[in-house]
């Protein structure tokens, strides 16, 4: 069984749209993740939530709106799309009982803004 | 990252040992981690460590941190070519109530060659 699961895999679309990027986490874990990788490979972190309460909320436009549904859960929403938005976002989930907070990583959704 | 830093590439042969070398800025940084990322995958956890051990060895893996001067470094021996990839350190940033952020380095490319 996949523990971290993302949908869709690859999402190409055009500037002004909106589109959503779905994240499952069957490890039981009650913290999440949204990262976005650019082109260059490089990783920052988005968004958190635990127990679906937001906790972590980088300087991220508002076109981006996470929601957490319950805690195996993550959504990503982007309003507006541009053609900057365009990387690889990956989700991520870790456990804040084992004192580890070892994060455990989707395969990653490609969005492509032409 | 601008916290985390890692030289770009490292070019091996097969059945040599391969050293990547990080640095960060977070001296409170509890854990450390080391991820590893295959072409068109997510990052799958290698291994980590507390930040109050020097060493820490798991098969063909070995860490090493040195707190002072805030360097980390994953050897591979016998480096396979299975093993090429890219390679990111990451620390964490701890939170209260038990969950942390992730700041990434810019992660190292590993080829590997016969």
């Amino acid at each position: 069984d996949t523990a971290v699961s993302q949908t869709p895999k690859y999402l190409v679309t055009q500037m002004g749209n909106d589109k959503s990027i779905k994240c499952e986490q069957n490890l039981g874990h009650d913290t999440m993740y949204w990262y976005k990788q650019d082109s260059k490979k490089f990783l920052k972190i988005m968004f958190s939530y635990n127990n679906k309460e937001l906790i972590i909320n980088e300087t991220v436009p508002n076109r981006f709106s996470p929601k957490s549904p319950d805690k195996a859960h993550l959504n990503l929403h982007i309003n507006s799309l541009e053609l900057g938005d365009s990387a690889v976002y990956f989700c991520a989930s870790s456990s804040s009982s084992q004192g580890r907070y070892e994060q455990y990583f989707g395969p990653g959704t490609r969005l492509t803004v032409t | 990252g601008e916290d985390v830093e890692q030289s770009l590439f490292l070019s091996v042969r097969e059945g040599d040992s391969s050293v990547i070398n990080c640095t960060y800025t977070d001296s409170s940084s509890t854990y450390l981690y080391w991820y590893k990322q295959e072409p068109g995958a997510g990052l799958q956890l290698l291994t980590y460590i507390f930040s109050n051990m020097d060493m820490k060895q798991d098969q063909r893996l070995t860490v090493l941190l040195n707190k002072k001067d805030k360097h980390l470094s994953l050897r591979i021996a016998d480096t396979q070519t299975g093993d090429s990839a890219i390679y990111f350190c990451a620390e964490s940033k701890g939170r209260s109530g038990g969950y942390n952020k992730l700041i990434f380095g810019a992660g190292t490319r590993l080829a590997v060659h016969p």
